[in-house]
């Protein structure tokens, strides 16, 4: 069973498009988190949530829109995608609140805007 | 805001020597600090953690030890093996959130 799930896998669309990713945890956890991961690998948090409530937002431009409907599930969505959207989008969860404990990953988005 | 430097970026070892990774962090108080190891394609997996009130945790052939007086904390891996070979993160949490070092992509030649 995957613990933490996203889909799609891939993603390819056009500038200004817009588009969604979901990630799904079926560990029981209450905080899920998104990462961007660039070209160079770094690994920069954008979101956290706390039982469907935003904890953390990083500065993301206000065209990423995070969607908690559960605890279990963190969608994103992007609007008027740009180039530089290009990443490795991954979602994430812990077990508690706040960050004091591993962080089980999803598989990755790997999201390309042409 | 916390800051966790990473060195080096790229490490390059014979298989069955050691390795050392090193981080630095900012914010004092940071309390948990887990490594990650990124298989090429793969997604980030914790391998060990320390949390503050300990200074040296091993776990196999993986040791991490933390300073907290000097805000910095190393991966020790021993008898490296070509499947060590892939990018390993530190990270550092207050509580409020986990910050990610800026990798180290470490090759290990049979």
């Amino acid at each position: 069973d995957t613990a933490v799930s996203q889909t799609p896998k891939y993603l390819v669309t056009q500038m200004g498009n817009d588009k969604s990713i979901k990630c799904e945890q079926n560990l029981g956890h209450d905080t899920m988190y998104w990462y961007k991961q660039d070209s160079k690998k770094f690994l920069k948090i954008m979101f956290s949530y706390n039982n469907k409530e935003l904890i953390i937002n990083e500065t993301v431009p206000n065209r990423f829109s995070p969607k908690s409907p559960d605890k279990a599930h963190l969608n994103l969505h992007i609007n008027s995608l740009e180039l530089g959207d290009s990443a490795v989008y991954f979602c994430a969860s812990s077990g508690a609140t706040g960050a004091n404990t591993e962080a089980f990953f999803g598989q990755g988005t790997r999201l390309t805007v042409v | 805001g916390e800051n966790v430097e990473q060195h080096p970026s790229t490490l390059s070892v014979q298989e069955g020597d050691s390795a050392v990774i090193k981080c630095t962090y900012s914010d004092s108080a940071s309390n948990y600090f887990p490594w990650y190891k990124q298989e090429l394609g793969k997604r980030p997996q914790l391998i060990i953690d320390i949390r503050s009130n300990v200074g040296e945790k091993k776990d196999q052939r993986i040791a991490v030890t933390l300073n907290k007086t000097a805000k910095h904390f190393s991966l020790h891996i021993t008898e490296t093996q070509p499947e060590d070979s892939a990018v390993y993160f530190c990270a550092a949490s207050n509580g409020d959130k986990l910050i990610f070092g800026t990798g180290t992509r470490l090759q290990v030649f049979p």
